[in-house]
């Protein structure tokens, strides 16, 4: 058990929609991260908060966002859902900087 | 364009023998290494990790090996054991998030 937990485990929705994934870091880790893992691209950094503010930003869509609240939980919020984002989307956290990075089990995206 | 990559899909070794899995990166900024166990239907577990100015990292029966010349690490796990199966990442850190491999399937066989 890494001790970041991911909500919801899997969600099906339809093209066009809008979703929110939920993400609690370990307890003490102030960074929390944001990855898409698809069958071709493999696993792809979105974005970094740390300690509410966002810190670094990967290859995110601008249909995509997120947040991290001052409890330090974050959300990624999807919409204009189209096919191609099913996926597998993880979270992790982290103590600082160059520390390692500890993943949830991720939420399954399925675009139907 | 792959800033790291590991060439081998997949790698079978006899249980109790050494895995060696290898991994090489293009990107000079990166100064944090780290190696990655993953099963299906769960996240990526840490296994072990090494600063760019080391050049090796020991913990228990893993150990990584960074050669920042030729740009490229290795992960050695000995002995090798039946649980030890899974797909192993290599990941690569500057600022912010990891850049990963896309991984090696390593089944350690009885």
């Amino acid at each position: 058990d890494s001790g970041v937990t991911q909500t919801p485990k899997h969600l099906i929705t339809a093209t066009g929609q809008r979703v929110t994934l939920r993400c609690s870091p370990r307890s003490g880790d102030l960074s929390v991260y944001w990855y898409q893992q698809s069958l071709d691209q493999g696993l792809q950094f979105l974005i970094q908060y740390y300690n509410g503010e966002e810190r670094a930003k990967g290859n995110i869509l601008e249909r995509f966002s997120a947040q991290q609240f001052p409890d330090l939980h974050s959300e990624l919020n999807l919409s204009s859902l189209e096919l191609g984002d099913s996926a597998l989307y993880f979270c992790a956290s982290s103590a600082g900087f160059n520390q390692p990075q500890h993943f949830g089990d991720g939420t399954r995206l399925s675009i139907l | 364009d792959q800033q790291v990559k590991q060439n081998s899909p997949s790698l079978s070794v006899q249980e109790g023998r050494i895995s060696i899995l290898n991994c090489d990166y293009t990107n000079s900024m990166f100064d944090y290494f780290l190696w990655y166990k993953k099963y299906p239907a769960e996240g990526p577990t840490f296994l072990i990790s090494i600063s760019s100015i080391k050049d090796k990292n020991e913990d228990g029966r893993f150990t990584v090996f960074l050669n920042k010349s030729a740009k490229h690490l290795s992960l050695h796990i000995v002995p090798s054991q039946p649980g030890d199966s899974a797909v192993y990442f290599c990941a690569a850190s500057e600022v912010g998030g990891l850049t990963f491999g896309k991984g090696t399937h390593l089944i350690i066989q009885p």
